[in-house]
């Protein structure tokens, strides 16, 4: 059972390159969302998902887009990446839905766009 | 929209005294959680707080939720230098994702 899984661990993109972070879960849960942490800001929610099919904005979405075409899998693409986008990306899972049970979290991507 | 506010930023002991770590909200919570993040890692669910005025304890830990729901406080007696991470709450209002305040970053030194 390996939880929550992200990669790559870390990467480097130059300014208007594209890429997706990769964010897999095996706990079957329905919940999935993603989280940029930048110093002194917290954990801001950029993207979530309650279900294959179903995703909805956070607080912080533009530049990033995400689709859930299953229940494990919630890619974050980033199309033409910005030096405002380095940041450290974690993502989250849960069992129920949306804020009701206790996340989950990979171990993160630190990006760094140049 | 919705905010979670977390004070202090950062703190800083020594090793044996007690901390904590208070949450306000602008809207009535559905439920509050809290998370601990050591250096370098990733966020740990620790406890999740449904109801209003509930008191919930884990060892030296004692999490409180308030009357109005809008805030909720974490207290460590006699920290240890395995406290030293940082403390994050996060709630949310019913069928919205959760919002995380910008956490507390507790230091103790030995």
């Amino acid at each position: 059972n390996a939880g929550v899984t992200q990669t790559p661990k870390f990467q480097v993109l130059k300014t208007g390159q594209s890429m997706t972070l990769q964010c897999a879960q095996d706990m079957n849960h329905e919940y999935m969302s993603w989280y940029r942490q930048d110093p002194g800001m917290g954990l801001r929610l950029i993207h979530y998902s309650v279900g294959a099919g179903i995703t909805d904005q956070g607080e912080v979405p533009n530049g990033y887009n995400v689709s859930r075409s299953t229940t494990e899998d919630f890619p974050l693409r980033l199309l033409s990446a910005a030096p405002s986008q380095t940041s450290v990306y974690f993502c989250a899972s849960s069992y129920g839905g949306t804020g009701r049970e206790k996340l989950f979290f990979g171990s993160g991507t630190q990006l760094s766009v140049l | 929209g919705q905010q979670v506010m977390q004070i202090p930023q950062y703190q800083h002991v020594q090793e044996g005294e007690d901390f904590t770590t208070y949450c306000n909200s602008s809207t009535t919570l559905s439920n509050i959680q809290w998370y601990k993040q050591r250096p370098g890692g990733h966020p740990v669910f620790l406890i999740q707080l449904v109801k209003s005025g509930e008191v919930k304890k884990q060892k030296r830990l004692t999490f409180q939720f308030g009357e109005a729901k809008k805030n909720s406080s974490l207290h460590i007696t006699a920290t240890q230098t395995t406290d030293v991470g940082t403390y994050f709450c996060a709630g949310n209002q019913a069928g919205t994702a959760l919002i995380f305040g910008k956490g507390t970053t507790l230091s103790v030194s030995s």
